[in-house]
């Protein structure tokens, strides 16, 4: 079956502008976790959601940035105003429970320029 | 907070064994992972082992776990270019959070 898809693979902005990173976990998958990648660094945990609520936003760097999900599937990372340290690849993973293997979408590759 | 670490590079020539150690600090820890990423796609799960066990073989994968000292290691047997990527260590007390070290840059030589 089909696995995690992100949305764009690259994107490219001016500081300032606001993006919308996009994800699509697998199927039937209730848990989605969106991590930052940054050159050199583990992978850093930004939130988690189990169906369409979010229980732990501790992760998020700023208040510049927000997540939602609907329909338990579909979610989106925005990131407003961004900043050049938010350059980095947001990866995206799914998982049938919390305590399952994550499944990792490819990533996009933000670039504030 | 709950730290993962690991080493930033190996090299090794086609044919060696490989080992990529790492060190965690959260002794409730459950599940121990090993994620493989290739470029420009994500993490893959490539073995994990619970943390009431010692060794788990797969295939040319070994790994090993020292709980007193906190030590994880993968050792690839005979590797191959097709194994050069970056491997990531990780740690899981039960719940949904799973902490990652920075991940380990592995180059098979010719």
């Amino acid at each position: 079956g089909a696995g995690v898809s992100q949305s764009p693979s690259n994107k490219v902005t001016e500081k300032g502008k606001d993006v919308e990173l996009r994800c699509d976990p697998i199927s039937g998958h209730t848990a989605l976790y969106w991590y930052r990648q940054s050159l050199g660094q583990g992978l850093e945990f930004l939130i988690y959601f189990q169906g369409n609520s979010a229980p732990d936003k501790s992760g998020l760097p700023s208040d510049r940035f927000s997540a939602e999900r609907t329909g338990g599937s579909v979610s989106t990372l925005t990131i407003q105003r961004t900043q050049q340290e938010d350059s980095a690849v947001y990866l995206c993973a799914s998982s049938p429970d919390p305590s399952y293997e994550q499944y990792f979408g490819p990533g996009t590759r933000l670039t504030v320029t | 907070g709950e730290d993962v670490e690991q080493s930033l590079f190996l090299s090794v020539r086609e044919g060696d064994s490989s080992v990529i150690n790492c060190t965690y600090t959260d002794s409730s820890s459950t599940y121990l992972y090993w994620y493989k990423q290739e470029p420009g796609a994500g993490l893959q799960l490539l073995t994990y082992i619970f943390s009431n066990m010692d060794m788990k073989q797969d295939q040319r994968l070994t790994v090993l776990l020292n709980k007193k000292d906190k030590h994880l290691s993968l050792r690839i047997a005979d590797t191959q270019t097709g194994d050069s990527a970056i491997y990531f260590c990780a740690e899981s007390a039960g719940g949904f959070k799973t902490i990652f070290g920075a991940g380990t840059r592995l180059f098979v030589k010719a």
